[in-house]
């Protein structure tokens, strides 16, 4: 089955800024039905949905991560990338990369996820 | 919009039936989905729109609800199915559940 792929590294300095990248199989980062997001999941805690791009580049943060998060799309690499600015230990955590529908113009429900990338925040 | 799921963990054996609790802290109409979470895996989108399946997923799973109280039910549970399931809501922004782990009993 088709599957996202996240990468960047694996460790990340207090105060650093946390980039990631994940790589969309075949062609349907341009097509006009999805989103594409980030969700992480800190260690031993549920899920948190971060931000949302959809391929023209409008993006869709969270509120609750005050504008740390920065999201961009390449579509000509099939890629769209994660920076978290002003990293803490607490934004140690499985990263994920996900699709979701576009319902009327609105954020869906993600239907294709990748296995998720564990990133700690550590001097 | 804050989802509380319950239990926090449900022990079982296979064969048996499985009820998960969701609820949101204001109504989110039907926009309500499940997801099934292996560890090291992909999470699986199950059901959307509370009660509609998804591709490729068996009848076994079914949900139901709407405004602020949701239910998913696993009629009689495979040894696959031992897993963390999530809820969440699209009506305001995204958020998730804490979960449910479904462990065997």
């Amino acid at each position: 089955q088709l599957q996202l792929r996240e990468s960047g590294p694996g460790l990340v300095k207090p105060s650093e800024t946390l980039s990631l990248i994940c790589t969309v199989p075949g062609d349907s980062i341009n097509r006009s039905n999805y989103y594409w997001g980030w969700i992480r999941q800190p260690p031993g805690k549920g899920l948190e949905w971060m931000g949302s791009i959809y391929y023209s580049g409008t993006t869709y943060d969270n509120p609750s991560l005050k504008s740390r998060v920065a999201i961009s799309v390449d579509t000509s690499r099939k890629q769209f990338s994660l920076k978290l600015s002003s990293v803490t230990a607490a934004d140690t955590a499985v990263y994920y990369c996900a699709r979701h529908f576009r319902v009327a113009g609105s954020l869906g429900d993600f239907d294709l996820w990748g296995r998720g990338t564990l990133v700690t925040v550590s001097a | 919009i804050v989802l509380t799921q319950s239990p926090a963990t449900l022990s079982l054996s296979p064969g048996q039936r499985a009820t998960l609790s969701c609820r949101a802290s204001q109504s989110v109409g039907t926009y309500l989905a499940w997801y099934q979470h292996k560890p090291g895996q992909a999470p699986r989108l199950l059901i959307y729109e509370a009660s509609n399946r998804a591709t490729g997923i068996p009848p076994r799973f079914s949900g139901s609800g709407s405004g602020t109280d949701f239910t998913l039910i696993i009629s009689s549970l495979e040894p696959e199915d031992f897993a963390v399931y999530y809820c969440q809501q699209r009506s305001n922004w995204l958020t998730f559940g804490g979960g449910t782990k479904v462990e065997i009993k």
